[in-house]
């Protein structure tokens, strides 16, 4: 059983530019959540993807947007990238059940640089 | 302030018991967690308290809740240089999407 994967591992942008994050959920997990780390911090929660429909955002503006295929993989887009964007990202995935606790199980994330 | 807050440093020598704390500031959170992260590595959750619980043991680790005070600890029997890593506090509320809040990480380093 492959756990969560990410694609790439790091990424240099510069500011203004588009870039898209990709990760592949555990098998059998229907839910994928995606976290902002900033260096020294924890992880701050993006959004979160329920059977390909948005099901939950944190305090994050609209320039971050996601997409949940139908092999519950999923992508996390940042358009017009600024300084502050720089951060790890973290993709988890979960099977969601309801009512009870589903633990998220993370990928190793993506560095990403905003020059 | 934050809603979850931890000490940023913690140094402990090899073999030594390694207590790491928490506070949190939701009365209503339903269960609180503790997580690993290793360099380059993501989150990994060593273990996690529902909130009408008080303590919890998994082999060398035991998490100790006060609710009262809004506090949570995690202690590490026996801490080996393999423990040296980030370790975050996370807390989920009550709504149905367990989507933790996470404090800022505490930092073990184990020395010999």
């Amino acid at each position: 059983e492959t756990g969560v994967t990410q694609s790439p591992t790091h990424l240099i942008k510069t500011r203004g530019q588009q870039v898209t994050l990709r990760c592949s959920s555990q098998s059998g997990h229907n839910t994928v959540s995606w976290y902002q780390q900033a260096l020294g911090q924890g992880p701050q929660f993006i959004f979160q993807y329920y059977r390909e429909e948005e099901n939950g955002r944190g305090n994050f503006p609209p320039r971050f947007s996601g997409l949940q295929f139908p092999n519950y993989s999923s992508e996390l887009n940042v358009n017009a990238l600024e300084l502050d964007d720089s951060a790890l990202y973290l993709c988890a995935s979960s099977v969601k059940t309801s009512g009870s606790y589903n633990e998220q199980f993370f990928g190793p994330g993506t560095r990403l640089t905003v020059l | 302030g934050e809603d979850v807050e931890q000490s940023l440093f913690l140094s402990v020598r090899e073999g030594d018991s390694s207590v790491i704390n928490c506070t949190y500031t939701d009365s209503s959170s339903t269960y609180l967690y503790w997580y690993k992260q290793e360099p380059g590595a993501g989150l990994q959750l060593l273990t996690y308290i529902f909130s009408n619980m008080d303590m919890k043991q998994d082999q060398r680790l035991t998490v100790l809740l006060n609710k009262k005070d809004k506090h949570l600890s995690l202690r590490i029997a026996d801490t080996q240089t393999g423990d040296s890593a980030i370790y975050f506090c996370a807390e989920t509320k009550p709504g149905g999407s367990y989507i933790p809040t996470f404090g800022r990480g505490t930092s073990l380093i184990v020395h010999p």
